[in-house]
């Protein structure tokens, strides 16, 4: 069963302004981590944020922050202040702490282009 | 503090030939990841070890792909033999082993792998 879904293959967002990038997920543990990391053309995986399933306020780091709605099972990635660098496909990703604790699972991805 | 270091960074082959990639993880990291990326299938989770020792390796395709952990600075992942189906990137990545939720896994470059 798909545990992370990531409905938008592809994302457009003009320079300067904030994209939200939907994320849902599905677990029946009670203790998990969810993230987000970005891979630019380049091709490298770069680890962006995270978010416990405990933690009460969202994730920010910087121009990231994680929209963190636990009953709908849904952390979105929102990224203020576009900037023509953040061109990139975008993935989530699910850490079920449990006996496989250490099995992450990711999600399909989002290309987001930001145009000028 | 230097990331997780991949070899080569790209590799051609021919159809059954084969083919060794290498990783090292981050100085510390007890826990060492193999993935593989194409468009089709997504990031998938090939293998991953524990202070050196297999844990998982059940997303490892088949017989013709083997993964050695010998120490804690060096992992190989071969194909013998390759197939042209095999092309990819492959990823390593390592993490800190704590066990808490927001375990964080860094990823290295990627070996971009093309069998002709």
């Amino acid at each position: 069963a798909q545990k992370i879904t990531q409905t938008q293959p592809g994302m457009f967002v003009q320079e300067k302004e904030a994209v939200t990038l939907d994320c849902t997920y599905d677990t029946s543990d009670q203790s998990y981590g969810l993230f987000w990391y970005k891979q630019p053309s380049s091709g490298e995986m770069i680890f962006l944020i995270y978010q416990g399933s405990y933690d009460e306020q969202n994730a920010t780091e910087g121009r990231y922050s994680l929209n963190f709605q636990k009953a709908r099972k849904s952390a979105n990635l929102v990224i203020s202040a576009s900037q023509l660098g953040d061109s990139a496909m975008y993935f989530c990703a699910m850490r079920e702490v449990g006996y496989n604790n250490n099995d992450m699972r990711f999600g399909a991805g989002t290309r987001l282009t930001v145009k000028p | 503090d230097a990331g997780v270091i991949q070899s080569p960074r790209h590799e051609v082959t021919e159809m059954g030939q084969e083919v060794t990639l290498r990783c090292k993880p981050i100085s510390g990291h007890d826990y060492l990841f193999w993935y593989r990326q194409t468009m089709m299938r997504g990031l998938e989770l090939l293998i991953y070890f524990n202070n050196n020792v297999p844990i998982d390796d059940s997303g490892m395709p088949e017989d013709r792909f083997s993964a050695k952990m010998p120490n804690a600075s060096f992992s190989t992942l071969k194909i013998q033999p390759s197939e042209p189906r095999d092309s990819a990137v492959y990823f390593c990545a390592s993490s800190s082993g704590t066990g808490a939720p927001g375990e964080t896994q860094y990823f290295g470059p990627g070996t971009r792998l093309l069998v002709l």
